[in-house]
């Protein structure tokens, strides 16, 4: 079935350092990717999303390639700030499947000063 | 624009007792989902519908029944909570043309529910 795995958190990092979170994804066919971002007490909120192979989503300086030869779409900053810190969820949606956004377990970040 | 709101924040149930979860959207969107938010388990599905009239189950609908009598309100509602239906829990909804499966959802603020 179709199913999305996300690194586990908490991902801890010091301001301005380099973020990675890993999303891999079990889907036939060609799926769309996202990623969302959950702020504290808040609900979910797109932030990128690609739709074909080798797309790069980006916005606020966050990028992630789809990469279809290792099912990745994993995320990306060069410089994270404080007010990064949230949940990320990676997630997938196919034109055949009854479901329309799949979610992972999401990935706590936490940044610090 | 008030998006997707959600009613109420939050609420303490007892064992066996019923509520319903309000939702509504005022962007016209065709879709819309309940989701239900697990300690470090991400969202699962629980029911979703595609438009008025029309609603199908989700992942883990057991315990839950949904209503879409207009395009704006799918309440969800809970019949004998039991502690394992403490949760988070959202709606969100999205515009979708037929075979259009990339489209943003919108998610309201959530509602956390406690049962004891």
């Amino acid at each position: 079935g179709n199913s999305v795995t996300q690194m586990e958190g908490p991902v801890t990092l010091s301001e301005e350092a380099f973020l990675t979170i890993n999303c891999t994804y079990t889907a036939t066919g060609y799926p769309s990717l996202f990623w969302y971002v959950q702020y504290p007490g808040e609900g979910l909120q797109l932030l990128l999303k690609a739709t074909k192979a080798d797309d790069k989503g980006s916005n606020k300086g966050f990028e992630a390639t789809y990469r279809k030869e290792t099912t990745s779409f994993h995320l990306e900053k060069g410089s994270v700030q404080v007010s990064d810190s949230a949940v990320y969820f990676c997630a997938l949606s196919r034109m055949d499947s009854s479901y329309k956004l799949i979610f992972g377990s999401g990935t706590r970040l936490l940044v610090r000063p | 624009n008030a998006g997707v709101t959600q009613t109420p924040k939050f609420r303490i149930l007892k064992i066996g007792q019923s509520m319903t979860l309000q939702c509504a959207q005022d962007m016209n969107h065709n879709y819309m989902y309940w989701y239900r938010q697990d300690p470090g388990m991400g969202l699962k599905l629980i029911y979703y519908s595609v438009g008025a009239g029309i609603t199908d189950k989700g992942e883990v609908p057991n315990g839950y029944n949904v209503s879409r009598s207009t395009t704006e309100d799918f309440p969800l509602r809970l019949e004998l909570a039991a502690p394992s239906q403490t949760s988070v829990y959202f709606c969100a909804s999205s515009y979708s043309d037929p075979g259009e499966w990339n489209t943003e959802a919108f998610f309201g603020q959530g509602t956390r529910l406690t049962v004891v």
